[in-house]
């Protein structure tokens, strides 16, 4: 079945730091991809997205490609804050289907 | 305007015991999701409500679970008798319809001891 594997947590970098989460998918056919961020004491929140392959998701200066090739999804941010300390979830669906298919979730930390 | 919002944050029970977790969807929001997060692994999709409608409930671990919509409102998800590996979290979203955006509360953790 179609699934999501990111890399393990948890995850801390000194604040400015470069920040790379992987995220990989196995699915039949072409989902769409997504990345999920939860704060502390908040809900899920959509961070970006990609629904074809190539195209990049950008929000928050958090970056992600659509590699079809690689089947992955990788999470970049250049230059991380103490405010990004959250935990973030790769994940996909297809088209018309919002059952969303989630990986296990990052700790990521940001030491001032 | 308000999100999604669960109740309670945070329950502790004993095994066999019952608990029911609610579920307020943004006004408006025909679509319903229920999701879990196990042991921090990943979110599990249980089961998606289209007003008062079970359209797909397919992630349902067992009979112990009910989920219902009564009015097409609010949901419930009543776990009957907990066992202790239905100890996590448990997320609500919501949608306005099936290609839109979820939006999540901040889950219902749940413990059972």
């Amino acid at each position: 079945g179609d699934s999501v594997t990111q890399m393990e947590g948890p995850v801390t970098l000194s604040e400015e730091a470069f920040l790379t989460i992987n995220c990989t998918y196995t699915a039949t056919g072409y989902p769409s991809l997504f990345w999920y961020v939860q704060y502390p004491g908040e809900g899920l929140q959509l961070l970006l997205k990609a629904t074809k392959a190539d195209d990049k998701g950008s929000n928050k200066g958090f970056e992600a490609t659509y590699r079809k090739e690689t089947t992955s999804f990788h999470l970049e941010k250049g230059s991380v804050q103490v405010s990004d300390s959250a935990v973030y979830f790769c994940a996909l669906n297809f088209q018309g289907a919002q059952k969303l298919v989630f990986g296990q979730g990052t700790r990521l930390t940001i030491n001032p | 305007e308000a999100g999604v919002t669960q109740f309670p944050s945070h329950s502790v029970i004993e095994k066999g015991q019952t608990v029911t977790l609610r579920c307020d969807p943004i006004s408006g929001h025909d679509n319903l999701y229920w999701y879990r997060r196990v042991m921090g692994k990943e979110i599990k999709f249980l089961l998606h409500f289209v007003k008062e409608s079970k359209q797909d409930e397919s992630g349902m671990p067992n009979n112990r679970f009910l989920a219902e919509r009564t009015g097409g409102t609010y949901s419930t998800l009543k776990v009957q008798p907990a066992e202790l590996e239905d100890s996590g979290v448990y997320f609500c979203a919501s949608s306005p319809d099936p290609n839109g955006e979820l939006f999540f509360g901040e889950g219902s953790r749940l413990t059972v001891l």
